[in-house]
């Protein structure tokens, strides 16, 4: 069975602090694709990135950066100088091409001024 | 660049009635996909549907939901009879990598 495991259901650090969200899952699938998504108090998801299962570089986007290591099945997410604008819930999921999405639980992220 | 549309992004409905939520693919998609997620939990696949039918649905989508394509546009998920238990923001999600709608969260009364 797929699985996302977001153990941090809450975290709360201060602003320009880094983050790190863990992201563990659970998959027999050789081919895989993991997915981060943001969602602020408006309620939306927004896409913040895919990784497929053959790709373990790192990824870096502005302030935001993924570490993939297949060895221990995480797909972790990093926010570098964190703003205020940063605060939501962040969702990991895992998937396929043309297939369902399985989310984890989120984890709320509060970033204090 | 092309997006998601669904409507309304509210609908407060009383219990028993039935309602139909509706969105708006991205047009050469040929993937559909709806997922609910409860206030304050994770969001979970209701189901997907491709060459106008349903190719997998999950455990809660029971006989009380429905989907279909009915004009080549539109894909549309119905309630036919809401429980309180149905209030939740459903997302409506098109193509193969899935872009995601805004939502419609529904509340039943």
């Amino acid at each position: 069975a797929q699985k996302v495991t977001q153990a941090q259901t809450e975290i709360s650090v201060v602003e320009k602090e880094d983050v790190t969200l863990d992201c563990v899952y659970e998959t027999r699938d050789t081919t895989y694709y993991l997915f981060w998504y943001k969602q602020p108090p408006s309620g939306e998801l927004v896409f913040l990135i895919r990784r497929n299962s053959f790709d373990e570089q790192n990824e870096i986007s502005g302030r935001y950066s993924w570490n993939f290591q297949k060895s221990t099945s995480s797909f972790n997410f990093t926010i570098t100088a964190s703003q205020v604008v940063d605060s939501a819930v962040y969702f990991c999921a895992l998937g396929n091409r043309d297939d369902k999405i399985i989310f984890g639980k989120g984890t709320r992220l509060h970033i204090l001024p | 660049e092309p997006e998601v549309t669904q409507t309304p992004s509210h609908q407060v409905t009383q219990m028993g009635q039935e309602v139909i939520l509706r969105c708006v693919p991205i047009s050469n998609h040929l993937y559909f996909y709806w997922y609910r997620q409860i206030l304050g939990q994770k969001v979970e696949f209701l189901v997907s549907f491709y060459n106008n039918e349903i190719s997998e649905k999950s455990e809660i989508f029971d006989d009380q939901f429905s989907v279909e394509r009915p004009d080549g546009s539109n894909f549309t998920l119905k309630i036919r009879s809401t429980k309180l238990e149905d209030s939740a923001m459903y997302f409506c999600a098109s193509g193969e990598w899935q872009y995601f709608g805004p939502g419609t969260r529904l509340t039943v009364t």
